[in-house]
């Protein structure tokens, strides 16, 4: 079975400080790798998504990348803004099921 | 395109009562699929389909049934609420369950008592 998991689980950084969410899997065996935001008490907004066959992805100040053989991918956030704070979840494809981790709890202070 | 829809946000059942969580979605997707999120968790998979008529189990499926008439439709059904199910419930779609991208509803948030 499938086993994502998210470090850290909470991160407290300074406005404007660049910085980097991770993701481990233990099957790699995946079709594609999906990172979202959820906003509290809001539902899950689609930030990117890398193929299989891809390394990386990037949209705007966000950049991810995957590394299927060892099971990791990175989500690196540039220059951050208090609009930024919110729970950042992965979620790895594997068959037809898709996988989540637990999620990193972002908080960006003035 | 409205997206992904859920009905209703909110919900108080009592423990033994039955319901039905609507889902539907405007994008002409193929897949769909439910998810239940708890605290510490994540989002974990109930029931999802491929296709109109076509449906199978996802990682936590007990307690709840599916079906899919439509390509727009996947209702989710609580056949006899347990306080264990009281989490909240997420709808999602895609074209396919391979190298899409997935659109998720805005949630039900429901309370058995």
């Amino acid at each position: 079975k499938q086993e994502v998991t998210q470090i850290p689980a909470a991160l407290s950084v300074p406005e404007g400080e660049n910085l980097v969410l991770n993701c481990s899997f233990t099957d790699s065996a995946i079709y594609n790798l999906q990172w979202f935001r959820q906003d509290p008490g809001k539902g899950l907004t689609s930030l990117l998504l890398i193929q299989s066959s891809q390394r990386e992805q990037t949209s705007g100040r966000l950049n991810a990348s995957l590394d299927k053989s060892s099971g990791r991918s990175t989500l690196y956030i540039a220059a951050s803004q208090p609009g930024d704070s919110a729970t950042y979840l992965c979620a790895v494809i594997t068959g037809n099921q898709f996988y989540f981790g637990t999620g990193t709890s972002l908080t960006v202070i003035p | 395109n409205a997206g992904v829809t859920q009905t209703p946000k909110f919900q108080v059942l009592k423990t033994g009562q039955s319901m039905t969580l609507q889902c539907a979605q405007d994008m002409n997707h193929e897949y769909m699929s439910w998810y239940r999120q708890d605290p510490g968790m994540g989002l974990r998979l109930i029931h999802y389909s491929v296709g109109a008529g076509i449906t199978d189990q996802g990682e936590v499926p007990n307690g709840y049934n599916v079906s899919r008439s439509t390509t727009e439709d996947f209702p989710l059904r609580l056949l006899s609420a347990a306080p264990s199910q009281t989490s909240v419930y997420f709808c999602a779609s895609s074209y396919g369950s391979g190298s899409y991208e997935q659109y998720f509803g805005p949630g039900t948030r429901l309370t058995v008592t």
